[in-house]
C-alpha cells in the first residue's frame, strides 16, 4: 500500500518548549488520524481530520490538514512531561485502508 | 463494553516452535487489524479483516505468519517455526466498520523468541 511519511523520528525538548510532528503523503489522503502511545502502552486515538485545510484543537494540541490533503501536522504548545510518548499519524488514500507513519518519539526534559 | 483484549500478555518460546496469539475485539466491531511493533519502532501492518471480505494479507512478512478470524469476532495470529527476529509486541486493533473508523488497540502480546 501507499506510504505515509512522518518526521522527525525523535524530538527532545525542554519542558515548556513547543513541539511539532509532520505527516506527508505523495498522493491525496481521504482522511488522517492521529494517535498517541505512552511508553509501555498502546496507541490511543486522538483525532481525525477529513476536510481540506481543517484545523482542530484539543487544549494545547493543534492538528492541521493541508489544503491539498497531502500533509498534516500536530503541534503541542508549551510541552509538559505528560506529553511524553510516540505520536503516530495514520492516513487513508482510498477509504479502504489506513496506514500508519513511523511515529515521532517525544521526550520532555523537566 | 470492554475494550480489545489480547492473550497471552507475554509469551516466551524457543526458536522453531509455533505460537498462537489471540485477539478479542470490541463487540460489534467488524474490522480487525494486526500490527507488529519492535522495540522503539513504529507499527508494522500485518493483516486486516473487514466483515466477510477476503482479508488484506499484504503485510504478512513471510508464509510462516497466518491469521484467521472465526465467526467475525475472535482472531488468532499464528507464527510457525518462530525465529529470533519475530520477537516484538504484537498489537491487535478493532474498529466499528470501515477502514477509516477509529482503531481501538489492545494491550498487545510481547513475544520473545529465545
Amino acid at each position: 500500500g501507499q506510504q505515509v511519511m512522518q518526521i522527525p523520528q525523535y524530538q527532545h525538548v525542554q519542558e515548556g518548549e513547543d513541539f511539532t510532528t509532520y505527516c506527508n503523503s505523495s498522493t491525496t489522503l481521504s482522511n488522517i488520524q492521529w494517535y498517541k502511545q505512552r511508553p509501555g502502552g498502546h496507541p490511543v486515538f486522538l483525532i481525525q481530520l477529513v476536510k481540506s485545510g481543517e484545523v482542530k484543537k484539543q487544549k494545547r494540541l493543534t492538528f492541521q490538514f493541508g489544503e491539498a490533503k497531502k500533509n498534516s501536522s500536530l503541534h503541542i504548545t508549551a510541552t509538559q512531561t505528560t506529553d511524553v510518548g510516540t505520536y503516530f499519524c495514520a492516513g487513508s488514500h482510498n477509504n479502504n485502508d489506513m496506514r500508519f507513519g513511523a511515529g515521532t518519539r517525544l521526550t520532555v526534559k523537566p | 463494553g470492554a475494550g480489545v483484549s489480547q492473550s497471552p500478555s507475554n509469551k516466551v518460546t524457543e526458536k522453531g516452535k509455533d505460537v498462537e496469539l489471540r485477539c478479542d475485539p470490541i463487540s460489534g466491531h467488524t474490522a480487525l487489524y494486526w500490527y507488529r511493533q519492535s522495540l522503539g519502532q513504529g507499527l508494522e501492518f500485518l493483516i486486516y479483516f473487514q466483515g466477510n471480505s477476503a482479508p488484506d494479507k499484504s503485510g504478512l512478512p513471510s508464509d510462516r505468519f497466518s491469521a484467521e478470524r472465526t465467526g467475525g469476532s475472535v482472531s488468532t495470529l499464528t507464527i510457525q517455526r518462530t525465529q529470533q527476529e519475530d520477537s516484538a509486541v504484537y498489537l491487535c486493533a478493532s474498529s466499528l466498520a470501515r477502514a477509516t473508523d477509529t482503531q481501538y488497540f489492545g494491550p498487545g502480546t510481547r513475544l520473545t523468541v529465545l
